[in-house]
């Protein structure tokens, strides 16, 4: 069964940092490209970051441009975003999804985490 | 970046009644690369459609895809009373992906 499992998630200040991470198992991981979406409480979602099954190509959402960076431990089946200089715009349920299209930075997905929720707030 | 706008914004339906989900594109998506979620509260998205027209894995076939180039179409057969909640749609055609603001279908 696949499983994504997102944690470190929590309440921050105005420019502080947070590292999220999504832990994966039932299928090969080192195998598909992965992503971050976020949702702002009621509202609609929103692509963060993609990185390829190797890491080789890496995309952002022009919104987290510099201030996010995504990356992975293949051996560890696991998907990371660094987040600094977060802003209260930043505030969301972060999931991380798996990735089915032809293209990294341009898929679908068909498999989600539960989400981990990051509060910026003073 | 294309925008996606979907309509209606609410869809108060009952069970059993035909369910229609509308997602107009901006500009023409490539190759149809639209996809459809489902998302009930507290929960992720689940996969209901992609390229336009293809189920996911283990979705009903209550639910079809249709559609080309800026107009696409959710509809339910038949509603189910699992089927109430939000719908959005996505086009991964063009950099950045990106996602409509959703439809909620409610319980009439």
């Amino acid at each position: 069964e696949v499983q994504l499992v997102e944690s470190g998630g929590g309440l921050v200040k105005p420019g502080g940092s947070l590292r999220l991470s999504c832990a994966a198992s039932g299928f090969t991981f080192s195998s598909y490209t992965m992503n971050w979406v976020r949702q702002a409480p009621g509202k609609g979602l929103e692509w963060v970051s993609s990185i390829s099954s190797s890491s080789s190509y890496i995309y952002y959402a022009d919104s987290v441009q510099g201030r996010f960076t995504i990356s992975r431990d293949n051996a560890k089946n696991s998907l990371y975003l660094q987040m600094n200089s977060l802003r209260a715009e930043d505030t969301a349920v972060y999931y991380c999804a798996r990735d089915l299209g032809d293209y990294v930075g341009l898929g679908y997905f068909d498999y989600w985490g539960q989400g981990t929720l990051v509060t910026v707030s003073p | 970046e294309i925008v996606l706008t979907q309509s209606p914004g609410t869809l108060s339906l009952s069970p059993g009644e035909r369910a229609t989900l509308s997602c107009r594109a901006s500009q023409s998506v490539i190759s149809n690369y639209l996809a459809w979620y489902q998302q009930k509260p507290g929960q992720a998205p689940r996969l209901l459609i992609y390229g336009a027209s293809s189920r996911a894995t283990g979705i009903p076939d209550r639910f079809s895809g249709s559609g080309s180039g800026t107009d696409f179409t959710l509809t339910i057969s038949r509603l189910e009373p699992e089927d109430f909640a939000v719908y959005y749609c996505q086009q991964y055609g063009s950099s950045p992906g990106t996602f409509g603001q959703g439809t909620k279908v409610e319980i009439k």
